[in-house]
């Protein structure tokens, strides 16, 4: 595998499950991020984990819970979503926090909240 | 506040048919300007970052340029391969944050 993956790449769930996303960078990378991408609405930062360690909670719900491991994977933990939640979820990932480093992005998971 | 507005929102071009792209931003000092481009249902692909005015970039039939206040991006002679939606992205020299605008999406015809 090279560059980010994200598994699921598609995922329905109810307003009571729970589920987590997944996000694994290849590139050897220090930081990684959370976006969520709405129809016709630019990209928005959620969370920013530098060596494993949350730097940036951009005012998100509580309903999501973000886990870095360590500086190769990052989740997303969901739980009580709301429809409004639906969106396609981006995991990014870059050689340091901040700078001039540019991100590299995975495909991304295609979130229904039903 | 950071700002990224890009325009237009759509672009329809002919095959052949060269245009650019614009991409206004209001950053308190530009740390980088980056472009990328985005298929449907896929996440965004890096195609160029910037960093000082006057500066530019090409690879293939794009070409980057950026000035204090904005950033173009030129498309040569397009492709039907080239349709996508292009985003446009700026970072301060203050924070981590890198901003991205709505996006244009391009479609190339034959």
């Amino acid at each position: 595998e090279t560059g980010v993956t994200q598994t699921p790449r598609h995922l329905v769930m109810g307003m009571t499950n729970k589920k987590s996303l997944k996000c694994e960078q290849h590139l050897g990378h220090n930081a990684m991020y959370w976006y969520k991408q709405s129809a016709k609405k630019p990209l928005e930062l959620m969370f920013v984990y530098s060596l494993e360690e949350r730097v940036e909670n951009n005012s998100v719900p509580s309903r999501f819970s973000p886990e870095c491991p360590n500086s190769s994977h990052l989740f997303l933990h969901l739980h009580t979503l709301q429809p409004e939640d639906s969106a396609l979820y981006l995991c990014a990932s870059s050689p340091q926090e901040g700078g001039t480093d540019t991100q590299y992005f995975g495909p991304g998971t295609r979130l229904t909240v039903l | 506040e950071d700002q990224v507005t890009q325009s237009p929102e759509a672009l329809r071009l002919q095959e052949g048919e060269s245009s650019s792209l614009n991409c206004s931003y209001t950053v308190s000092g530009l740390r980088g300007l980056f472009w990328y481009r985005q298929d449907p249902g896929k996440g965004p692909e890096f195609l160029f970052t910037l960093y000082s005015a006057g500066e530019e970039k090409e690879k293939e039939r794009l070409k980057a340029t950026l000035t204090k206040k904005e950033s173009f991006l030129h498309i040569t002679a397009p492709k039907p391969e080239d349709s996508a939606t292009y985003l446009c992205a700026v970072r301060d020299t203050g924070g981590f944050k890198t901003i991205f605008g709505a996006g244009t999406r391009l479609f190339v015809k034959a």
